[in-house]
């Protein structure tokens, strides 16, 4: 069935980076947007950036411009999100989902990696 | 911080109808096609309305969505226990040249 899978939880330390992995199967990877989303702890959805598997084009929000960087390897069809200088408040769990249909549509949602940022 | 306002809380009772509003502006609403999701709690966030109205498959004819100027709704009919969860309104913008969400909205069936 059509899936993406993420890597497990992480902690790291303030000032460091994390790379999380999000594997799809079941579609064809390069057909879709993959965005990336994360939610803090008792907060609402935040939109990270979006790339797009088929040229590797990548947009982020100006809040992570100069923190994020999205790539994707389409030989295994997996998309990754590296988030550097990393916060206390990064403290969150992060999704990554396909854009479905259009206009932001996200129908299917990984499962959330965790990722801790604790000195 | 959140573009798009939603009302923090609402409830009802079994089999009431419920409506949640999401409020933009011109560069986001007022532009662009509008979705919502459903979050169930400790769960990832699920597709619920599409392009304003529009349902995915195996989403119940109860969730219906609209939208209108710079604002948009979702209504949730015959309420049931297991839409006990938070909602959420988003939508591209333009002038951010990025997608935003709602400040959510947590239903509660009495």
């Amino acid at each position: 069935q059509v899936q993406l899978v993420q890597s497990g939880a992480e902690v790291k330390k303030p000032g460091a980076s994390v790379k999380v992995s999000c594997k799809a199967s079941g579609y064809t990877f390069t057909g879709y947007y993959i965005h990336w989303v994360r939610q803090a702890p008792g907060h609402g959805l935040e939109w990270v950036g979006w790339i797009f598997p088929n040229n590797g084009a990548t947009t982020y929000a100006q809040k992570f411009q100069g923190r994020v960087t999205m790539t994707r390897d389409t030989s295994i069809s997996t998309a990754y999100m590296d988030l550097g200088r990393l916060k206390p408040d990064d403290t969150a769990v992060y999704y990554c989902v396909r854009d479905g249909v259009s206009g932001g549509a996200f129908d299917i949602w990984g499962q959330g990696t965790m990722v801790t940022v604790s000195s | 911080q959140s573009v798009l306002t939603q009302p923090p809380s609402t409830s009802g009772t079994p089999g009431q109808r419920v409506t949640i509003s999401c409020s933009g502006s011109s560069s986001n609403i007022g532009s662009n096609t509008v979705n919502w999701y459903q979050q169930l709690p400790g769960k990832a966030p699920k597709l619920l309305i599409h392009s304003n109205n529009q349902r995915p498959p195996g989403v119940p004819d109860r969730f219906s969505g609209s939208k209108s100027g710079t604002s948009a709704s979702l209504a949730i009919s015959g309420l049931l226990s297991e839409d006990e969860a938070d909602y959420y309104c988003a939508a591209w913008d333009d002038s951010l040249n990025g997608y935003v969400f709602g400040t959510g909205t947590k239903v509660t069936v009495l």
